[in-house]
């Protein structure tokens, strides 16, 4: 079945340092992954997505087939990267997401 | 201009009662979702529509009862409310149903809480 892991719930860094949020996958094929992002109060938004291979706000993560990993990274985290990170799959044939449990990054001053 | 906009905000009623959530895009696209996202902040896909068809049922109890009228609009109706309704329940569009570059945009939520 197809499967998103979070392991952690919460990430609590200080400004500048670097934060990795982890996420794991279990999907039979090529998977297609996003990272998706829910500041306080605001709705979910699209961070970025394995196939555009961008950096958004700092933040990239990159697609490790063999791990089945798609990590998020930042190197420099900021106080405004304080959040909600959702790492998802879209599956069952459709566009349908399955998200992980979230993680929450805490960066304080 | 809001792309996904849901009505209402907030929502506070009684156990047993009937109540709906409204959504709509302006988007132009073919999709509609429904989310629910727990006290635990897990979200998990409850329905999906795709040109006012009903495409994805997670499952999901029958007293939810998803409605499109055009396929710029899917409401949520829930009968016989339960206190583990509760939940914040988040509606979405997209393109269409293909996956990959489909991204998903997200409503800002209603926060349903049962007493």
């Amino acid at each position: 079945a197809q499967r998103v892991t979070q392991p952690e719930k919460l990430l609590s860094v200080f400004k500048g340092a670097p934060v990795e949020l982890k996420c794991n996958y279990s999907y039979s094929g090529s998977p297609e992954l996003f990272w998706y992002v829910q500041y306080s109060r605001q709705r979910l938004q699209l961070l970025l997505r394995h196939i555009s291979r961008e950096s958004i706000k700092g933040f990239t993560a990159d697609l490790n087939k063999g791990e089945t990993s798609f990590h998020l990274q930042q190197p420099f985290a900021q106080e405004e990267d304080s959040a909600m990170y959702y790492c998802a799959l879209p599956s069952g044939g459709y566009n349908k997401l399955i998200f992980g449990a979230g993680t929450r990054l805490a960066v304080h001053p | 201009d809001t792309a996904v906009s849901q009505t209402p905000k907030y929502l506070v009623t009684q156990m047993g009662n009937d109540k709906s959530i409204k959504c709509e895009q302006n988007l132009g696209h073919d999709t509609m979702y429904w989310y629910k996202q727990d006290s635990k902040k897990f979200l998990k896909i409850m329905f999906s529509y795709n040109n006012k068809e009903l495409i994805i049922n997670e499952t999901v109890p029958n007293r939810f009862s998803p409605k499109s009228p055009d396929k710029a609009h899917l409401n949520l109706h829930i009968n016989s409310l339960e206190l583990g309704d509760s939940a914040v329940y988040f509606c979405a569009s997209s393109q269409d149903l293909a996956i990959g570059e489909n991204i998903q945009y997200f409503g800002a939520g209603t926060r349903l809480s049962v007493l």
